[in-house]
């Protein structure tokens, strides 16, 4: 089955620091990944979009890897701030024309 | 990017009447259509994927007697909650993917129903 995971489920951490959020599948065979953000009851905001071919993507402060091979993918977000408080959910698409599969996403809250 | 909206943005029924959730892609034709849902701090679950002019397909315990999906063209899509009850209250989102490239998904804004 495919599946896709976010460690930690929760974070916390002051203004400024760098941080890292983990996201892996099984069945590396994608054809896409994708990073969302979420606010509290708002729908997504689509942060960064890895093609299969891609290793990274990058978009101001964050930036966004893939490994195939080991089935994994990390959202690094720098220099953090209060307004990056949100959810953070990872999402993989195996086949065009098939659904983007969602993990559970990370709550990450920056305390100034 | 491109753009999907979703109307209504909330809805309140009473329990046991039907309601309908409008999806349209607003400047890019929506081959494949899919339909989401968000319980309360759980993340989103695929319940069906439609494709223009073809009956939908639902994912495993998602009833399509209740969730009627009508994709009638590459711009509309609708999803009717039948029957609703007070279990079905949750955020309902939509999301259409632009054939090109890289086969992108945009997503509406959501749709918040409560069943009294």
């Amino acid at each position: 089955k495919q599946e896709v995971t976010q460690i930690p489920a929760a974070l916390s951490v002051p203004e400024g620091e760098n941080l890292v959020l983990n996201c892996s599948f099984t069945d590396s065979a994608i054809y896409n990944l994708q990073w969302f953000r979420q606010d509290p009851g708002k729908g997504l905001t689509s942060l960064l979009l890895i093609q299969s071919s891609q290793r990274e993507q990058t978009s101001g402060r964050l930036n966004a890897s893939l490994d195939k091979s080991s089935g994994r993918s990390t959202l690094y977000i720098a220099a953090s701030q209060p307004g990056d408080s949100a959810t953070y959910l990872c999402a993989v698409k195996w086949r065009a024309g098939t659904a983007l599969i969602f993990g559970k996403g990370t709550t990450l809250s920056v305390s100034s | 990017g491109a753009v999907v909206s979703q109307h209504p943005s909330w809805v309140i029924c009473k329990s046991g009447t039907s309601v309908k959730i409008e999806c349209r892609s607003l400047d890019f034709q929506a081959t494949t259509m899919f339909w989401y849902r968000q319980f309360p701090k759980q993340s989103l679950m695929l319940m069906a994927t439609s494709n223009e002019g073809s009956k939908a397909t639902y994912e495993q315990g998602v009833e399509k007697d209740k969730f009627l999906i009508n994709h009638a063209s590459l711009t509309l899509s609708t999803l009717t909650v039948t029957s609703a009850h007070p279990e079905d209250s949750s955020f309902y989102i939509c999301s259409g993917e632009k054939g090109s490239t890289y086969n992108e998904q945009f997503f509406g804004p959501g749709t918040r129903l409560t069943v009294l």
